[in-house]
């Protein structure tokens, strides 16, 4: 099974500063990877996600993500944060388990975005 | 947004009861999940379904059951509910399974006393 790491439970930061949330997983062949963004009282919604190809992958809300196999890593930026992306961000696996993708999601990171 | 739906969306329950959470999909997808948010856990998968009658476990699957007897409908049972299962459940759909995007519910928020 995958074990999914987000070593920041949370991040303060100032409006209009960069940020980078990290999540590390577990060394597989080939996985598939996301980042869920939840608003409060809200389900998940998708962020962006790696299939294949560029290891940058670009998002909704001016997110991107850099896909490092050799990390096993896939950290999620942005270069300039608003107040509205005070949410918790939530870094999940697909893996192959007896031919079946299942999801493994990251004990997620809340950013708080101060003026 | 994709067509998901979860009744109630909270429930307050005693230990011993049984409680049935239900998902409810418009979109025709194959694929159906049921998780659980803990805080510091994230999200959990307790059941999926990857078709009609066709469930397995996830890793979390003691103490619940689940059924899917028609696409749209995906149960979650706790035959007797405990204060360890207090937690806000949500389901999620896809169409192509883990490869493509799971879209999720509202959640619902279920208290055991």
């Amino acid at each position: 099974a995958q074990s999914v790491t987000q070593l920041d439970s949370q991040v303060p930061v100032f409006e209009e500063a960069p940020v980078e949330l990290r999540c590390n997983y577990s060394s597989s062949v080939s996985v598939y990877l996301f980042w869920y963004v939840q608003y409060p009282n809200q389900g998940l919604q998708l962020l962006l996600k790696y299939l294949s190809g560029s290891t940058l992958v670009k998002g909704i809300n001016g997110f991107e993500a850099e896909f490092n196999k050799s990390q096993t890593s896939f950290h999620l930026r942005k270069p300039s944060v608003h107040i509205s992306d005070t949410a918790e961000y939530f870094c999940a696996v697909s893996d192959r388990e007896n031919n079946f993708n299942k999801f493994y999601f990251g004990s997620g990171t809340k950013l708080n975005v101060k003026p | 947004d994709a067509g998901i739906t979860q009744s109630p969306r909270h429930k307050v329950t005693e230990t011993g009861t049984p409680v049935t959470l239900r998902c409810h999909q418009t979109e025709n997808h194959r694929y159906m999940y049921w998780y659980r948010q803990d805080p510091g856990h994230g999200l959990r998968l307790i059941h999926y379904s990857y078709g009609v009658k066709d469930t397995d476990k996830g890793e979390v699957s003691d103490g619940y059951s689940v059924s899917r007897s028609k696409t749209e409908d995906f149960l979650l049972t706790l035959e007797s509910a405990t204060s360890s299962q207090t937690s806000v459940y949500f389901c999620a759909i896809s169409e192509n399974g883990g490869i493509d995007t799971q879209y999720f519910g509202p959640g619902t928020r279920l208290t055991v006393l």
